[in-house]
């Protein structure tokens, strides 16, 4: 157990669908991440949040929309995805703004499939 | 920007020795490691921020290199629990002024009894 909590740990979705990942944290962090992890790829990062305001990742298509209501709350949002986007999506937080000497605390992680 | 694991996989006897290494072509601010069991998060095992460091984790250290460039992590008397996959990552910086971990490949690492 991390401190960080997502939901659903599995989902299987068709292509027209719309559906929302989640991700919790009670550790008082203010920076809170979404990262993809696909087979044998690195894990890359697609969002950063950052005391609620979000951080740019312009590599990142336009079906993924992240929301973050709160410091402790974010949430993916999904919508007509395509069958390359199945992976493991990981929601991370850290204290501070970077990364420089704090460590990131991952969550167990969404299994996205698309159908 | 980054930075390249090898090996990418090893296999050992419970007992055995491993190192994990970890380079990049240009200097690194730190270095991270983290280790991630199947169907587990990844977690995190160490940082090291000066060239030259070592840090140690019970039976799992780590160095860092005088010119940041290279980062090894030494498993020693390898035990089951080990088994995993484990990433090295190093923040890097992009837009608004904030960082991100860019990770390596992964080596994946099985302990066999």
């Amino acid at each position: 157990e991390t401190g960080v909590t997502q939901t659903p740990r599995h989902l299987v979705m068709g292509m027209t669908n719309k559906k929302s990942l989640k991700c919790e944290q009670h550790l008082g962090h203010n920076a809170m991440y979404w990262y993809k992890q696909s087979a044998k790829k690195p894990l890359e990062l697609m969002f950063v949040y950052s005391l609620e305001e979000r951080v740019e990742n312009n590599s990142v298509p336009s079906r993924f929309s992240p929301e973050c209501p709160n410091s402790s709350h974010l949430f993916l949002h999904l919508h007509t995805l395509q069958p390359e986007d199945s992976a493991l999506y990981l929601c991370a937080s850290s204290q501070g703004k970077g990364y420089m000497n704090t460590e990131a605390f991952f969550g167990q992680g969404t299994r996205l499939t698309v159908v | 920007q980054q930075p390249v694991q090898s090996p990418q996989a090893v296999i050992l006897r419970e007992g055995e020795d491993a190192v994990i290494n970890c380079s990049s072509s240009k200097a690194l601010y730190s270095v991270h490691w983290y280790r991630q069991k199947h169907g587990e998060a990844p977690v995190f095992l160490m940082i090291l921020l000066k060239g030259g460091e070592q840090k140690g984790h019970e039976k799992i250290s780590a160095s860092f290199n005088e010119k940041k460039q290279q980062s090894s992590l030494y498993l020693t008397a390898s035990q089951l629990s080990y088994s995993g996959t484990y990433f090295c990552g190093t923040p890097v910086t992009f837009i608004q002024g904030a960082q991100k971990l860019v990770f390596g490949q992964g080596t994946r690492l099985t302990i066999n009894p």
